[in-house]
């Protein structure tokens, strides 16, 4: 199975700061990688796919980067309604693996 | 607009079977390249998939639950049915139905998720 790994695993930050969450994978993926956006109590929503693909609807604040094992979330400037867990998921092959949450919290 | 609705029993004993079915609307599950799957996430942990059929019948499983796992399709009733076998406490969770869909480019082609049902909390406990 291929592991995902994020880091941080919690994240402080305020209103407006650039926020970054990484993701690495125990092997390389290409770019396929997706990330889910979950409030507390809701299902996750997609985010990015295909590493910087930005699902229709989704903010231009989020962006995507990364391929090969080394990827990353970017949310340019954060928002109340930022404030949630984020996974990343590979779907390079079966199984398909989540990493483990990275929560953004406020400051 | 593309919808999920995951319905079940909230409650189950330890080594009963759990069958939990996803219903949709928005899409056809005969339609090429498109899938439909389970994820599942315990309290407070990280999300896990478990299953996936696809519009050609093809199925997958994560190989960790493949001997306890059955997915199946009506599409008729446009019904996606999960069986999961001897449920045990730890596989208390919430279940998600989630809508795979097929992208392809110059490097190639796989399936992500792109929707997700509103899930249901599955306790395991006698």
């Amino acid at each position: 199975d291929i592991q995902m790994t994020q880091s941080p695993s919690t994240l402080s930050a305020s209103v407006g700061d650039r926020v970054t969450i990484t993701c690495r994978a125990s092997q390389s993926i290409s770019s396929w990688l997706a990330w889910y956006q979950q409030k507390p109590g809701k299902a996750p929503k997609l985010l990015i796919y295909k590493a910087s693909s930005l699902e229709s609807g989704v903010p231009s604040r989020f962006s995507g980067s990364g391929s090969g094992t080394e990827f990353t979330l970017t949310i340019s400037s954060l928002q109340p309604d930022d404030f949630a867990t984020y996974y990343c998921q590979q779907y390079y092959s079966y199984p398909w693996t989540f990493g483990q949450g990275t929560r953004v919290e406020i400051k | 607009q593309i919808t999920l609705k995951e319905s079940g029993p909230t409650l189950v004993k330890p080594t009963q079977t759990l069958t939990l079915t996803c219903t949709f609307s928005g899409f056809s599950l005969t339609t090429s390249g498109v899938g439909v799957g389970w994820v599942r996430q315990p309290p407070g942990k990280a999300l896990e998939w478990l299953a996936l059929i696809f519009w050609d019948d093809d199925e997958r499983y994560s190989p960790s639950l493949k001997t306890r796992l059955t997915i199946a399709k009506d599409t008729s009733k446009k019904q996606v049915v999960l069986k999961m076998t001897k449920m045990d406490p730890v596989d208390t969770a919430t279940y998600y139905c989630v809508h795979a869909t097929y992208y392809y480019d110059s490097s190639g082609w796989r399936y992500y998720f792109d929707y997700w049902g509103q899930g249901t909390l599955v306790t395991v406990s006698s």
